[in-house]
């Protein structure tokens, strides 16, 4: 039973570009969500995902998009690269109303130079 | 919004200790309280967690403990080995529309020395 898939593992763009990250949730979810953990600090909700439409967001700027599709698969996207959105980028995956926990992936880790 | 604050930041203990951690939350809504074990470089993995009808959870060597009232719950770690050295992190959820939206203390660096 595959558990929750994220690709790419490691990413280094430059200021000003735009990236794509990838997240195949665990079989039989439904839900994703997806976190950012700068260095040092706890994951911090981004937005979540359920029935192709973003259902919660977090503080995060409009820069910050997102897309889910009918397999429930998701992407994250982010334009407008700063320097300060170097972190690690968490997906988990859950189903909801199971009241079970989120399963997260091993994240992408993102340098922007 | 959710604040979850945590503490110790780091936490240095000798194998056969016990450990606790400390987190306190500011939303009364928050009904979910989950533990998340991170090892370097790994994703976060849940170990224990806690619904907000239940006082206390054990399983094995860990357990969790929730004061509604202080708005504080807190991870004990018994009989301490070099393994669980990882940075631990708590977390609070309001599940009321079937979506959990997790936000999670700042962590705290469990060090266990043979």
């Amino acid at each position: 039973d595959a558990g929750v898939t994220q690709s790419p593992t490691h990413l280094i763009k430059t200021r000003g570009q735009q990236v794509t990250l990838r997240c195949s949730p665990k079989s039989g979810h439904d839900t994703v969500s997806w976190y950012q953990q700068a260095l040092g600090q706890g994951p911090q909700f981004i937005f979540q995902y359920y029935e192709e439409e973003e259902r919660q967001r977090g503080n995060f700027p409009d820069r910050f998009s997102g897309h889910q599709f009918p397999n429930y698969s998701s992407e994250l996207n982010v334009n407008a690269l700063l320097l300060g959105d170097s972190a690690l980028y968490l997906c988990a995956s859950s189903l909801r109303d199971s009241g079970q926990p989120q399963h997260f992936g091993d994240g992408t880790r993102l340098s922007i130079l | 919004g959710e604040n979850v604050e945590q503490h110790p930041s780091t936490l240095s203990v000798q194998e056969g200790d016990s450990a606790v951690i400390k987190c306190t939350y500011s939303d009364s809504a928050s009904n979910y309280f989950p533990w998340y074990k991170q090892e370097l470089g790994k994703r976060p993995q849940l170990i224990i967690d806690i619904r907000s009808n239940v006082g206390e959870k054990k399983d094995q060597r860990i357990a969790v403990t929730l004061n509604k009232t202080a708005k504080h719950f807190s991870l004990h770690i018994t009989e301490t080995q070099p393994e669980d050295s990882a940075v631990y992190f708590c977390a609070a959820s309001i599940q009321d529309t079937g979506f959990q939206k997790l936000v999670f203390g700042t962590g705290t660096r469990l060090l266990v020395s043979p």
